[in-house]
């Protein structure tokens, strides 16, 4: 069985601090996106990372998926508190191939002013 | 385009009672999917489907039943609701299955509470 873990499960920040959420896992991925969701909607895609090693930015949020393609991580420069949300990472195309996406479990970001 | 939508968006049941969520989609995807969200779990995927006509399970498929008569429409059947599928429900499409740049989008949910 597949699975992502992410850390920590629950993080709360005072505004401008920055911040780093962990994704992990024992298996090898194609691919790992990360979404987030804000109360009472649908998860939203962030970015999606393919390559051992990717580094993408998308403003202050910066994205790595690691060398082996097991793991990623996100981080965040000067949090804002509408930063604030539920973040998920998921993985693609792993070990079983089944074309399925693949949730950790989560982690809650609260970004106090 | 509305994207993907889902009522209703609250629904209360009795244990023992039946329903149909309901998911549809305006964007032409063939890969539809329903997961449920609880807390501390992430999403966990009930069934899918890969375009009319074809529906296969996923991680926690019982109590569920799934169809899928157009591309549009995607409902998710609770035959005999227990208190243990109290959840937030969520509807998802995409373009293609698995490839690894597509982009899930999801509808903004359906949150039951089953008595």
């Amino acid at each position: 069985t597949q699975l992502l873990e992410q850390s920590p499960q629950f993080l709360s920040i005072q505004e401008g601090e920055n911040l780093t959420v962990y994704c992990n896992s024992s298996s090898v991925f194609s691919s790992l996106q990360w979404y987030r969701q804000e109360p009472g909607e649908g998860p939203v895609l962030l970015v999606t990372v393919v390559t051992g090693g990717e580094v993408k930015k998308l403003k202050r949020l910066t994205f790595q998926f690691g060398d082996a393609r097991k793991d990623s991580s996100l981080h965040i420069t000067a949090a804002q508190p509408g930063d604030t949300g539920l973040y998920l990472c998921a993985g693609a195309g792993g070990s079983s191939n089944t074309g399925k996406l693949i949730f950790g479990q989560g982690t809650t970001l609260q970004v106090k002013p | 385009n509305a994207g993907v939508t889902q009522t209703p968006k609250f629904q209360v049941l009795k244990t023992g009672q039946s329903m149909t969520l309901q998911c549809a989609q305006d964007m032409n995807h063939e890969y539809m999917s329903w997961y449920r969200q609880d807390p501390g779990m992430g999403l966990r995927l009930i069934h899918y489907s890969v375009g009319a006509g074809i529906t296969d399970q996923g991680e926690v498929p019982n109590g569920y039943n799934v169809s899928r008569s157009t591309t549009e429409d995607f409902p998710l059947r609770l035959l005999s609701a227990a208190p243990s599928q109290t959840s937030v429900y969520f509807c998802a499409s995409s373009y293609s299955i698995g490839a690894w740049w597509d982009t899930q989008y999801f509808g903004p949910g359906t949150r039951l509470t089953v008595l």
